[in-house]
Order: structure tokens, then sequence, then C-alpha cells
């Protein structure tokens, strides 16, 4: 069975900060990894995913995220935020067959001037 | 906009009353979910169509009941139910229902209230 940890529910940043948000998962088998965003009163969004190839993946609105195996981790990044990345952030695992993401429990990002 | 189309955006019943929420798809898959989110839980896949049939139903409560007329269109058909299924219940679609790394679109989702 897969699992996801996000061990940081609520993470505080002054705008213009750099910020990692964190997540590991658990798998037996290959893995297909996620991260969502989820915009106050609205549905969740892909930002990024890492199917295979470069363990480093650039998503949308400068997020990036580094697979690292040995570690089974894959945090989410960003090197300057803003106050509109304020949201709720959800890593997801999911595997070869049946779609089946298994989503972590979410960390709020709260950016302030 | 993202493909996805939920309604009612909020809902607001009694334990006795009978409701449904409706999702749309606009982007031609083959797949549709019904997923629920509640506070401090994680998302909670509840319902998997694929092709209009249903996959999976993950120890869903018989008070929720889905339907899925044609790859487009998903309800959720809502019935006695109690204060704790209060939460946010996303709709939302993939191309196909195995995983190949298959991006899964989300609508905004439908805030149900049970009083």
């Amino acid at each position: 069975a897969q699992s996801v940890t996000q061990l940081d529910s609520q993470v505080p940043v002054f705008e213009e900060a750099p910020v990692e948000l964190r997540c590991n998962y658990s798998s037996s088998v290959s893995v297909y990894l996620f991260w969502y965003v989820q915009y106050p009163n609205q549905g969740l969004q892909l930002l990024l995913k890492y199917l295979s190839g470069s363990t480093l993946v650039k998503g949308i609105n400068g997020f990036e995220a580094e697979f690292n195996k040995s570690q089974t981790s894959f945090h989410l990044r960003k090197p300057s935020v803003h106050i509109s990345d304020t949201a709720e952030y959800f890593c997801a695992v999911g595997n070869t067959g049946f779609q089946k993401l298994v989503f972590g429990t979410g960390t709020r990002l709260l950016v302030s001037p | 906009e993202t493909g996805v189309t939920q309604t009612p955006r909020h809902l607001v019943m009694g334990m006795t009353n009978k409701k449904s929420l409706k999702c749309e798809q606009h982007l031609g898959h083959n797949a549709m979910y019904w997923y629920k989110q509640s506070a401090k839980k994680p998302l909670e896949l509840m319902f998997v169509y694929s092709l209009e049939e249903r996959v999976e139903n993950n120890s869903v409560p018989s008070r929720f009941s889905p339907e899925c007329p044609n790859s487009s269109h998903l309800f959720l058909h809502l019935h006695t139910l109690q204060p704790e299924d209060s939460a946010l219940y996303l709709c939302a679609s993939s191309q196909d229902r195995d995983s190949s790394g298959n991006t899964i679109y989300f609508g905004e989702g439908s805030w149900l209230t049970v009083v």
C-alpha cells in the first residue's frame, strides 16, 4: 500500500523568501508523484508531476520539486514566494495500473508582506 | 477554468432531504471520480467510473449513490445524510482510469452542509 506524509500542516513565510514544502512517500513499487495546489474556494490544480527521467521537475508559477528515491521524498520548492502563493498544497503518489492517487493531508502556505 | 464544472457550489440540506450533486467535464476524458475533502483529512476517493462503468467503490455508505449516464456527466445522489457528511465534494476526470501519470483534473467542488 502507498502512503504520503506531509509533516508540516502550515508553513508561514514572508513575501520574497524561499520556501520548501516537505513530502515523503512510501510505496513498494515504482511511483509517480504529484503536487497539487488548492486556492481558497477552488478545486485542486496540478502544479507539477514526476513520471520518470530527470529528478528535478519544474512546474507552473515558478515551483519545482526534486524526486529523491533514496530518501523517498518529493519536496516542493520556490526561491521567492508571492502573496498570491497563499494556498493549500497537496502531495500525491500513484503507480502503474489503476489510477488511484493517494493524497497527503496538505500543507497550508501562508505568505505575508 | 479546468474543464470540470460542478453544481451547485454550495448546498445545505436536512438529514431527511434528497438532493444531487452534478458534474460535467468538457475534456473528452474517459474516467470520472468523486472525492470527499474534509478538514485535516486526506482526500478520500469515493467512486471511480471508467467509460460509464463503476470500477471502484471505496466502502462508501449507501446514502451516497453515484450515477454516470455518459462519459461527460457524473452525479452524486444524496439521501438521509448525517452531519458528519458535511464536506467539500470534488469531482474529477482523467483521460483513462489507468495510471501512466495521467493528470487528474478537478472541479471547484460542491460545499455540502448537513443540518
